[in-house]
C-alpha cells in the first residue's frame, strides 16, 4: 500500500515567520493530496488540497506544492499566527482511491 | 451544511458494557468512514461504507461492529472492549467512493474504557 512520510514531527516558529512541512509518498498512482489541521480535542479540518494535475495551489497565507516526479508535496504557511498552532497531517489517496494514507503529523507551535 | 455530527462527545465504559457511537451527515455524501486515533498519532482507518455497503474492514476486532442504517447515518457498536481501545473515534464522510474531493471529519468521540 501507500507509504506517506512527513517531516518534521515538531516545528516551532516565531509569529510572522513562515513554516514549511514536507511529505513524500510512494505510490505514483496517488492523485489527491489533502492537508488537515487538527486542534486539540477536535477532529481534523481540511485546510488545502491539491490534485495530481496541478503543481501549486494557494489560499491566502497557505500554499501547497506538488512534485509528482519526485513524489513529494509541501505545505507552506506564511505570516504565521498563534492560532496556526496545531497538528498538521498530510495525506495521499490509495491506488484504488477509496482511502487516505496519512502522514505521521507535524506539531506546529507559533510563538507570539 | 458541511457538518459531520458525532455523539456522544465523551464516553466512559466498562469492559463488559455495550455502547454505540453515532455519526450523522446531511451533505448527501455516499461514503462514510470510521477512524481510530490515539494520542499524537494520525487517524487509522477502521471501516469504510460506500453507498451503505461495507466496502473496507481494516481487520478490526469483532468487538467493534459498524452499521449504516441509511445514507446519512453511521453507527459503531462497541462490546467487551479493552482498555487499549481507549482513543478518539472519528467519523468522516466524502461525496463518493473515490477520494478526489474533500473528506469532512466530525469532532470525534473521546472513548475511555475502564
Amino acid at each position: 500500500g501507500e507509504n506517506v512520510e512527513q517531516h518534521p514531527s515538531t516545528l516551532s516558529v516565531q509569529e510572522g515567520d513562515s513554516a514549511v512541512i514536507k511529505c513524500t509518498y510512494s505510490d505514483s498512482a496517488s492523485n489527491y493530496f489533502p492537508w488537515y489541521k487538527q486542534e486539540l480535542g477536535k477532529g481534523p479540518q481540511l485546510i488545502i488540497d491539491i490534485r495530481s494535475n496541478v503543481g501549486e495551489k494557494k489560499d491566502q497565507r497557505i500554499a501547497v506544492t506538488l512534485n509528482k516526479t519526485a513524489k513529494h508535496f509541501s505545505l507552506h504557511i506564511t505570516e504565521t499566527q498563534p492560532e496556526d498552532s496545531a497538528v498538521y497531517f498530510c495525506a495521499a489517496t490509495s491506488r484504488t482511491g477509496n482511502q487516505f494514507y496519512f502522514g505521521t503529523g507535524t506539531s506546529l507551535t507559533v510563538i507570539p | 451544511d458541511t457538518e459531520v455530527t458525532q455523539t456522544p462527545k465523551h464516553l466512559v465504559m466498562g469492559m463488559t458494557n455495550k455502547k454505540s457511537l453515532k455519526c450523522e451527515q446531511h451533505m448527501g455524501h455516499r461514503a462514510m468512514y470510521w477512524y481510530k486515533q490515539k494520542a499524537k498519532k494520525p487517524p487509522e482507518l477502521m471501516f469504510v461504507y460506500s453507498y451503505e455497503k461495507l466496502s473496507i474492514n481494516e481487520s478490526v476486532p469483532s468487538r467493534f461492529s459498524p452499521e449504516c442504517p441509511n445514507s446519512s447515518l453511521l453507527n459503531l457498536h462497541l462490546h467487551a472492549l479493552q482498555p487499549e481501545d481507549s482513543a478518539l473515534y472519528l467519523c468522516a464522510s466524502s461525496q463518493g467512493q473515490v477520494l478526489d474531493t474533500e473528506a469532512f471529519f466530525g469532532q470525534g468521540t473521546r472513548l475511555t474504557v475502564v
